[in-house]
């Protein structure tokens, strides 16, 4: 079955206690991308990449990183959450590379951090 | 200024009506246009997508593109209970980037 999958799917942590968050698709999509969502805002992107080892920032990056060492794999690294990282996050994946395409979702991680 | 706008909503229609959802986007340059379905705690799925000035019908939803007025829209024909929603405008080829721009979502209500 084609799928994005995202792992956790909750998680709870401190502030400052460094996390990643997994994303993993098998239709061997090149662009891959992470949005946070928050009530009221939508989805805003954090960072995405057109393929192995190719990464940009999206519109909110800051207090992110993020890594494209293999087609399938774009994990999400908070290395110092705060508070304000509080959010829903999904990862998307598209084939083509390109703005024209269709982005499939995860099913999204719902962070706290306390 | 935000780069994509909706009516939050939420927008009541009863069933069978028809609803119609707007969206307006600020980059001129922008060249793909896309209209997801969010179920509450569910990831956004796509209905539909417009890159031409027009209209586009897929079954009972029609989505409608006006670059001139940079405004596109969803019409949702005999709207069902199921239709109950939130729907994501969401742009994409704003110049010079390979962003994709969400608007905030419209909350959709189809009373039976």
């Amino acid at each position: 079955e084609a799928q994005v999958t995202q792992n956790p799917r909750y998680l709870i942590t401190v502030t400052g206690k460094k996390l990643t968050v997994t994303c993993s698709q098998n239709m061997n999509h090149e662009y891959m991308s992470w949005y946070r969502q928050d009530p009221g805002l939508g989805l805003r992107q954090i960072y995405y990449s057109m393929n192995v080892e190719v990464t940009d920032k999206g519109d909110v990056p800051e207090g992110y990183k993020v890594s494209r060492k293999e087609k399938r794999n774009f994990p999400l690294i908070l290395e110092s959450p705060s508070p304000n990282q509080t959010s829903l996050y999904f990862c998307a994946s598209s084939s083509a590379g390109t703005y024209t395409d269709t982005q499939y979702f995860g099913p999204g991680t719902r962070l706290t951090v306390l | 200024q935000k780069e994509v706008e909706q009516n939050s909503g939420p927008l009541s229609v009863p069933e069978g009506a028809i609803a119609s959802l707007n969206c307006t986007y600020s980059d001129r340059g922008s060249q793909s246009f896309f209209w997801y379905r969010q179920y509450s705690g569910k990831s956004p799925e796509l209905i539909m997508f417009i890159y031409s000035n027009g209209d586009k019908e897929d079954g009972r939803f029609t989505a409608q593109l006006n670059k001139a007025s940079q405004y596109v829209s969803l019409l949702i024909r005999d709207s069902q209970p199921s239709d109950s929603a939130t729907y994501l405008c969401a742009v994409g080829g704003q110049t010079g980037g390979f962003k994709t721009i969400f608007g905030a979502g419209t909350r959709l209500f189809v009373k039976a």
